[in-house]
C-alpha cells in the first residue's frame, strides 16, 4: 500500500522559516517524481514545486521563487520543502503528490499538514 | 499564471449528467494534452480522475469521462450519484515549466 505522510506543519510568524516533509512508502521512491501541492482555508488547489527523482530538474510556482527550497533523500523515501520569508498567503494545507513517473499529475497524495502564517 | 476558468457551482438530479467546463488558453489547456481532473470531498485529499484530457485511472468508474476542444476541456458525468457531490479541479501542463489549477467547482445532487 503507498503512503505518503506529511509532517512540520504549524504556525509560524510572517517572515519565518519552516520545513515541511513527506516520508513515501510502498512505491520505489528514488525514481518517482515528487510535487508539493497546497489549499489555502476554503480555497482552491495550487501547485507550489516539482522534483525529479534524481533530483536534476525542479520547478516553482512564481509566487515561491527563491523564498522556497524543495529536495528529497531517497535514501530516507523523503521530500522536503524549506520554506523561508513566509507570508500570511503561505497559509494553506501542504500536500504532497506523485504520479510516479509520469509528470504534471497526481495519483498519490499524502493527507496534508496545515501551515499557518499569523502574528 | 492565471489560473484556470471553471464555473463557481453546478448542480443535477440523481440519474442526469453534468459538464464542468475548464477554459485556459494556447499556453497551457489548448498547447498539451496534459489536462487532469481531480474530485476532492470535504476534509480529503483530491482523488485523480481523468489525465491526459480523457484517461481514467484504474479504478475510476466510467462514468467519469474527458474531452478537449481548443483552450476548453471539460468534465462529463454522467448517471449522476449522490456520491458525486463535491468540488472538481481540472489542471493543465503550462509552457513555463508550471501545473495551473481551476478555480475549482462544486457539484451539488439534487
Amino acid at each position: 500500500e503507498v503512503q505518503l505522510v506529511e509532517s512540520g506543519g504549524g504556525l509560524v510568524q510572517p517572515g519565518g522559516s519552516l520545513r515541511l516533509s513527506c516520508v513515501v512508502s510502498g512505491f520505489t521512491f528514488n525514481s518517482y517524481n515528487m510535487n508539493w501541492v497546497r489549499q489555502a482555508p476554503g480555497k482552491g488547489l495550487e501547485w507550489v514545486s516539482y522534483i525529479s527523482g534524481s533530483s536534476s530538474t525542479i520547478y516553482y510556482t512564481d509566487s515561491v521563487k527563491g523564498r522556497f527550497t524543495i529536495s528529497r533523500d531517497n535514501a530516507k523515501n523523503s521530500l522536503y520543502l524549506q520554506m523561508n520569508s513566509l507570508r500570511a498567503e503561505d497559509t494553506a494545507v501542504y500536500y504532497c503528490a506523485s504520479a510516479g513517473h509520469a509528470q504534471w499529475l497526481f495519483y498519490y497524495w499524502g493527507q496534508g499538514t496545515l501551515v499557518t502564517v499569523s502574528s | 499564471q492565471s489560473a484556470l476558468t471553471q464555473p463557481a457551482s453546478v448542480s443535477g438530479s440523481p440519474g442526469q449528467s453534468i459538464t464542468i467546463s475548464c477554459t485556459g488558453t494556447s499556453s497551457d489547456v489548448g498547447g498539451y494534452n496534459y489536462v487532469s481532473w481531480y474530485q476532492q470531498h470535504p476534509g480529503k485529499a483530491p482523488k485523480l480522475m481523468i489525465y491526459d484530457v480523457s484517461n481514467r485511472p484504474s479504478g475510476v468508474s466510467n462514468r467519469f469521462s474527458g474531452s478537449k476542444s481548443g483552450n476548453t476541456a471539460s468534465l462529463t458525468i454522467s448517471g449522476l450519484q449522490a456520491e458525486d457531490e463535491a468540488d472538481y479541479y481540472c489542471s493543465s501542463y503550462t509552457n513555463s515549466n508550471s501545473l495551473v489549477f481551476g478555480g475549482g467547482t462544486k457539484l451539488t445532487v439534487l
